[in-house]
């Protein structure tokens, strides 16, 4: 089993309000991934991390921000949300490595009505 | 740059068919290949790798083959259940520098009975 964990699972927000999508994992792991799941399914990667204090933007510009002050938790926050930032929100980790698989929290399903 | 590219969907089966979803890759260096596979409403789990040439990945009944000389990685299942309905992505691991993850577009797979 993959110890890796999302909260919340679902979240029902208001236009302009503050939120933080939490995530921690307990493997050790030294990259950390946030990825945005639209309908079509397709994953886009929107912050990760290689270590304590490293944060990188991804493909998909987001105005979400990220931190990482420590090993085991990668945190993003959207300061005013908004209808367009309604999605599923996945983070991942992994260990270093070529051969290293990614494992994925259970995701937060975010609605901003 | 890397790149996954794989059989679009929707994919409809009858319960035992057999199942192949195609997988095809660009990368640099020697990635390392992945399946992962999402049930509605979860995050992505590891379904099975390879990591070299000619390795042979397999899990519950899938299986797919690391097939350098035509850069492919296609999943198959000699017989599908009403429970394999989900949807499947392929991805890679870079051969080199970062090794940076990238992930095919996904494709939904529905069994029917």
């Amino acid at each position: 089993e993959a110890d890796i964990y999302q909260t919340p699972r679902y979240l029902v927000i208001g236009t302009g309000k503050k939120i933080t999508l939490e995530c921690s994992q307990t493997m050790g792991h030294d990259k950390m991934y946030w990825y945005q799941q639209d309908p079509g399914m397709e994953l886009h990667l929107i912050h990760y991390s290689y270590g304590v204090n490293s944060t990188e933007k991804g493909d998909l510009s987001s105005e979400s921000t990220v931190s990482r002050i420590r090993t085991e938790h990668f945190p993003l926050t959207l300061e005013s949300a908004r209808p367009s930032h309604t999605s599923q929100y996945l983070c991942a980790s992994s260990a270093s490595g070529r051969t290293t698989e990614a494992f994925f929290g259970q995701g937060t399903r975010l609605t901003v009505v | 740059g890397d790149s996954v590219t794989q059989m679009e969907g929707p994919v409809t089966l009858s319960e035992e068919a057999f199942l192949t979803i195609n997988c095809t890759y660009t990368a640099t260096g020697y990635p390392s290949l992945f399946w992962y596979v999402q049930y509605p409403g979860e995050g992505l789990q590891l379904l099975l790798k390879a990591t070299k040439a000619d390795d042979k990945g397999s899990n519950k009944g899938f299986e797919a083959t690391y097939r350098k000389e035509t850069t492919s990685f296609h999943l198959e299942k000699g017989s599908v259940q009403v429970s394999d309905s989900a949807v499947y992505f392929c991805a890679l691991r870079s051969g080199a520098g970062s090794y940076q993850l990238t992930f095919g577009k996904g494709t939904k797979l529905s069994v029917i009975p």
